[in-house]
């Protein structure tokens, strides 16, 4: 089955320390992935996609995050953390339905930076 | 500006009734989705639209309904069928499904009274 997994409801970390929220996937073919970050009570915003290309991927507000094809994860990530980083975190991989290309989103990743 | 808006922002249903929520854009986008989204959840797709007078449903289209007769506004009717409706509905539209990038609304919190 194609699908995408954030196996962590909640992450925490302090002010000024590297983050990192884990996505894997499964699906055939090639992974179109994404990273959407949503503050409370608003609707999504995008932080960055993998289509093709290097591994490595740079997105808005500071943020990265590295496909590992053998390892099915596309990992964000960023060097230093900011109390306003704190909000919840999609992953999103397009998955094949119907005969159409669809994104489907992960449950969902809480992101709490500590003073 | 550019962008997708969602009316109205709170939304009362009584019992038995059926309501529509508004979804626009003027990015000049083919596609548009709509989403449930539950605490603990993550975002279920309902409906999609890939062009003009054609849609597909989506996980969980039961108890609602589409329509896409303008390539800038799917509304969703949540019908009366829809027993458990309480919850945050998110518009998104992208240039074509698959690979782009998608573009959300601020959404519209559902709630029965």
């Amino acid at each position: 089955a194609q699908s995408v997994a954030q196996p962590e409801d909640q992450v925490n970390v302090a002010e000024g320390n590297p983050l990192t929220v884990k996505c894997t996937y499964s699906v055939s073919g090639n992974p179109y992935l994404f990273w959407y970050v949503q503050y409370p009570n608003r609707g999504l915003q995008f932080l960055l996609k993998y289509i093709t290309g290097d591994n490595l991927v740079k997105g808005s507000y500071g943020f990265e995050a590295e496909f590992n094809k053998s390892q099915t994860s596309f990992h964000l990530k960023k060097p230093s953390a900011l109390v306003s980083d704190s909000a919840l975190y999609f992953c999103a991989v397009r998955v094949l339905s119907g005969g159409s290309y669809i994104p489907t989103f992960g449950r969902g990743t809480s992101l709490i930076v500590h003073p | 500006d550019g962008g997708i808006t969602q009316s109205p922002k709170y939304l009362f249903r009584k019992e038995g009734q059926n309501v529509t929520l508004s979804c626009e854009q003027n990015l000049n986008h083919d596609a548009m989705y709509w989403y449930r989204q539950d605490p603990g959840q993550g975002l279920r797709l309902i409906y999609y639209s890939q062009i003009v007078n054609d849609f597909q449903k989506g996980d969980i289209a039961e108890g609602y309904s589409v329509s896409r007769e303008k390539k800038e506004s799917f509304p969703l009717t949540v019908t009366s069928a829809q027993k458990n409706p309480t919850a945050f509905y998110l518009c998104a539209s992208s240039k074509q499904t698959g690979v782009e990038t998608q573009y959300f609304g601020p959404g519209t919190r559902l709630l029965v009274l």
